[in-house]
């Protein structure tokens, strides 16, 4: 079955990055693109960006330009979203998507697997 | 960008009461609209895809509809595995979630 573990929990001081890694399995990981969400403490869900694992190619939300980048290794079926300069309004769960059911190449698509999240906290 | 607006943000309801969450989209987004629902503590469930589509396994309680930029989420009998919290989510132009509809007892 189609699983996506990330990796665990992590607490960052403001300025540093974080690089949470998702692990995938049960499915072909070059051909259905990642997607990173996160959630606040509380708070709604924010898309942060997509990745197409056979290609690298990529696309973030205009909020985290310049400070996210996601990358992959296909040796091992994992993606990784790294974000930089840190503020504690980064402190928040990460959650990896995949869309394996309704991926469409061509436009957009909703989400039907998840990881189980990966707390991120920044905090001087 | 492309907003979601949900209401309510908290529904009050008992078990066996039927509930509607409704879902506006800042511009039209046709039937690209998905309903996840969260429990505290674990990741999104994908009810709900192209508006009224029922993903497999979700019971039949749960139907969906709506087209341009209104669309509802409707609960027929609340069972007490169903007290979470509601997402819609737009997928029409990249993706964006409403801010969420808690419902409790």
């Amino acid at each position: 079955q189609v699983q996506l573990m990330q990796s665990g929990a992590e607490v960052k001081k403001p300025g540093a990055s974080v690089k949470v890694s998702c692990k995938t399995s049960g499915y072909i990981f070059i051909g259905y693109d990642i997607n990173w969400v996160r959630q606040a403490s509380g708070q709604g869900l924010e898309w942060m960006g997509w990745m197409n694992p056979n290609s690298g190619n990529t696309g973030y939300a205009q909020k985290f330009q310049g400070r996210v980048t996601m990358t992959r290794d296909t040796s091992i079926g994992t993606a990784y979203m790294e974000l930089s300069s840190l503020i504690s309004d980064d402190t928040a769960v990460y959650y990896c998507t995949a869309a394996v059911s309704y991926y469409n190449p061509a436009a957009y698509y909703p989400f039907d697997y998840w990881g189980q999240g990966t707390p991120v906290t920044v905090s001087s | 960008d492309i907003q979601m607006t949900q209401s309510p943000s908290t529904l009050s309801a008992s078990v066996g009461d039927r509930v509607t969450i409704t879902c506006r989209a800042s511009q039209s987004i046709s039937t690209l609209l998905a309903w996840y629902q969260q429990k505290p503590g674990k990741a999104p469930k994908l009810l709900i895809y192209k508006t009224s589509n029922l993903e497999r396994g979700v019971p039949a309680r749960f139907s969906a509809s709506g087209s341009g930029r209104e669309f509802t989420l409707t609960i027929s009998s609340l069972q007490p595995d169903d007290f979470a919290t509601y997402y819609c989510q737009q997928y029409d132009t990249y993706w964006t979630f409403g801010q969420g509809t808690k419902v409790e007892i």
